[in-house]
């Protein structure tokens, strides 16, 4: 049920752009992308309710695509503050419950 | 404004001894609470997670267990620590369902020696 993002790290120099993409063997209801920075709790980014939505924050942006069971992450004109792990999370139902599981992240270095 | 409270930020513990992390919620009411924990260097492990007063959920089996004596108070306790227990704790909340959006608190950096 783990959603599996891709790639597993990433390293760019500022100004440059990268693309973080999660997908699940299940069906998605919704995406949650967080970024957290090295010994910081996670920062809720953004999260998409419906397939086909997408949404932007900054210079960050990210679609949805339910047939594809994936969402990306669109990190463009990259900045040092940019750096961190960033991680998505689906909600799935099990049992009667939801659960949001988190991916394993992908570690983002951007340098100057 | 919700805030989010955990205490201690930094605890070291010898392997057996009990262990006691606190999380407390403010500007709010009946929220989802979550504990997570993460590994150095891995993903958010989601451990209990709670509905309502006295209503938890575990998702992992182990020596660690959870409890919400109050409707903004959520408590992760241990009677005997383990070295497999070090890592970082995260207390989160959410309003209503899952679907909504998890606000993380500071976090707990536990290592057990």
């Amino acid at each position: 049920q783990q959603p599996v993002q891709s790639p597993q790290a990433v390293i760019l120099r500022e100004g440059e752009d990268a693309v973080i993409n999660c997908s699940s063997s299940k069906a998605l209801y919704s995406v949650h992308w967080y970024r957290q920075k090295h010994g910081e709790a996670p920062v809720f980014l953004m999260i998409l309710l419906k397939g086909g939505e997408q949404k932007g924050h900054d210079k960050i942006s990210a679609s949805f695509n339910e047939k594809k069971q994936q969402s990306s992450l669109y990190l463009t004109a990259s900045q040092l503050s940019y750096s961190g792990t960033y991680f998505c999370g689906t909600v799935f139902t099990q049992g009667g419950s939801e659960k949001l599981v988190f991916g394993k992240g992908t570690k983002l270095t951007v340098n100057p | 404004s919700q805030t989010i409270h955990q205490w201690p930020a930094t605890l070291v513990q010898p392997v057996g001894s009990p262990l006691s992390l606190e999380c407390t919620v403010e500007g709010t009411s009946n929220p989802n609470l979550y504990w997570y924990r993460q590994a150095a260097g891995r993903g958010l492990q989601l451990l209990f997670y709670s509905v309502g007063i006295g209503q938890i959920s575990s998702e992992v089996p182990q020596n660690l267990s959870a409890s919400r004596p109050q409707d903004r108070q959520f408590i992760l306790s241990s009677k005997k620590l383990l070295l497999s227990d070090s890592g970082f704790y995260l207390c989160a909340w959410s309003q209503g369902r899952v679907q909504e959006t998890q606000y993380f608190g500071p976090g707990t950096r536990l290592l057990v020696l």
